[in-house]
């Protein structure tokens, strides 16, 4: 059974850096796309990046572009998020997602992980 | 920014049909997919690409598009289908629509 597990948040001040993982397991991890997605306290769902299969290939949402960059490490089974310049608006549950088919763009993301959760503040 | 619009919320009896839209510019070209999230937990994948539902979920759940608006159907109501659900597409990156709550009365 496909797992996805973050880790990684925690409180931290504006301006600061955070790291985020996700462990995936049960799943050939190097042939899905992945991505992350947020959602600030009380809020609707907001994706941030989205790596390809292999790592070539990345995006992201222009609220974090050039702050955040996404990456995966395929022989460890990794994603990660590397996150810079952290504003308070940046406050939220960060969630690991699965591409459903594989690599394609225009996916749905069939597996969640439980999310991390990121405060920043001072 | 490409929009999804939502209603903010929707209310059924039990044993009703909910009817959830998602509502965007040129939205027939793009796959729209729904997600169900209940309190606490983390999104669950309901419809993918329309209307091919995701594995597991039952055939009460389905997907439609007509002009530009998408429309998630659930029949037969229960109040186990309580929570909130996002549409999805991806236009210039992914975007998610506002969300719907649906109360079940």
């Amino acid at each position: 059974e496909a797992h996805l597990v973050e880790s990684g948040g925690g409180l931290v001040q504006p301006g600061g850096s955070l790291r985020l993982s996700c462990a995936a397991s049960g799943f050939d991890f190097n042939r899905f796309a992945m991505s992350w997605v947020r959602q600030a306290p009380g809020k609707g769902l907001e994706w941030v990046s989205s790596i390809s299969a292999r790592g070539g290939g990345t995006d992201y949402a222009d609220s974090v572009q050039g702050r955040f960059t996404i990456s995966r490490d395929n022989s460890k089974n990794a994603v990660y998020l590397q996150m810079k310049s952290l504003r308070a608006d940046d406050t939220a549950l960060y969630y690991c997602a699965k591409y459903n088919l594989g690599d394609e763009g225009g996916d749905a993301f069939n597996i969640w992980g439980q999310g991390t959760m990121v405060t920043v503040s001072s | 920014s490409y929009v999804l619009t939502q209603p903010p919320s929707v209310s059924v009896a039990p044993g009703q049909t909910a009817k959830i839209t998602c509502g965007g510019n040129n939205l027939g070209s793009y796959s729209v997919h729904w997600y169900q999230q209940k309190p606490g937990q983390a999104p669950v994948l309901v419809i993918s690409d329309d209307s091919t539902r995701a594995s597991g979920i039952p055939k009460r759940f389905s997907g439609s598009y007509s002009g530009s608006t998408a429309t998630l159907t659930i029949s037969r109501v229960e109040a186990g289908d309580e929570a909130d659900y996002y549409c999805q597409v991806w236009v210039g990156g992914g975007v998610f629509g506002g969300g719907t709550k649906l109360t079940v009365l």
